[in-house]
């Protein structure tokens, strides 16, 4: 157990849909970060917040956006959901960043049907 | 810009052989830090290494050991004596201090070992 907590673990929905996907870092941590891993992408970087301020931003599409509240944890908004946006969705967390290492969490699969 | 690759898509071994899984990374980047993460069936990500560019020193963790070459920008990850619970699937993973936090993964090693 990473320390870092993701919820839900899994989420159906259908295209057009928006959802939120948040996630709890480990005790002391002040960054998070999100990947999502597809079959086809691999793992890929989406964003990084850093004590509530975006910190680096990867491939992120537009239509995904992220927060970090003041207890530090964050969501991971996605809307206007189209099938290959079906994924597993990781966040992770390290102590500040600047190449600590990340612990992740157990993911959130998301099914777009 | 940096890359990994994960040349072996799949390994199969019987239990208690030894395999290797390689990785090869490109930065031009003399800061880095290169990371190893085990994705079992259940699908979490577990940390298992992390190693700084400066730090060449080969480490040993049980049955696990790892062989970092900056010479052949390599960082090699070698299970001896595999076990059925090794089954998963292995990523190499790179973060320059230049470019962010953000780790670049290669595509990943399936590992089943085989009773």
């Amino acid at each position: 157990d990473s320390g870092v907590t993701q919820t839900p673990k899994h989420l159906i929905t259908a295209t057009g849909q928006r959802v939120t996907l948040r996630c709890s870092p480990r005790s002391g941590d002040l960054s998070v970060y999100w990947y999502q891993q597809s079959l086809d992408q691999g793992l890929q970087f989406l964003i990084q917040y850093y004590n509530g301020e975006e910190r680096a931003k990867g491939n992120i599409l537009e239509r995904f956006s992220a927060q970090q509240f003041p207890d530090l944890h964050s969501e991971l908004n996605l809307s206007s959901l189209e099938l290959g946006d079906s994924a597993l969705y990781f966040c992770a967390s390290s102590v500040q960043g600047t190449t600590d290492t990340q612990y992740f969490g157990p993911g959130t699969r998301l099914t777009v049907l | 810009a940096q890359k990994v690759t994960q040349a072996q898509t799949e390994i199969s071994v019987v239990e208690k052989e030894d395999v290797t899984l390689d990785c090869v990374y490109e930065t031009r980047d003399t800061t880095y830090y290169l990371f190893w993460y085990k994705q079992p069936p259940s699908g979490e990500l577990v940390f298992l290494i992390r190693r700084n560019s400066f730090d060449e020193q080969n480490e040993i963790s049980g049955r696990y050991s790892w062989n970092f070459q900056k010479s052949t920008s390599s960082f090699n990850f070698t299970i001896t004596a595999s076990q059925v619970v090794d089954s998963a699937v292995y990523f190499c993973a790179l973060t320059l201090k230049s470019s962010g936090d953000k780790l670049t993964f290669g595509t990943g090693t399936r590992l089943a070992v085989r009773p």
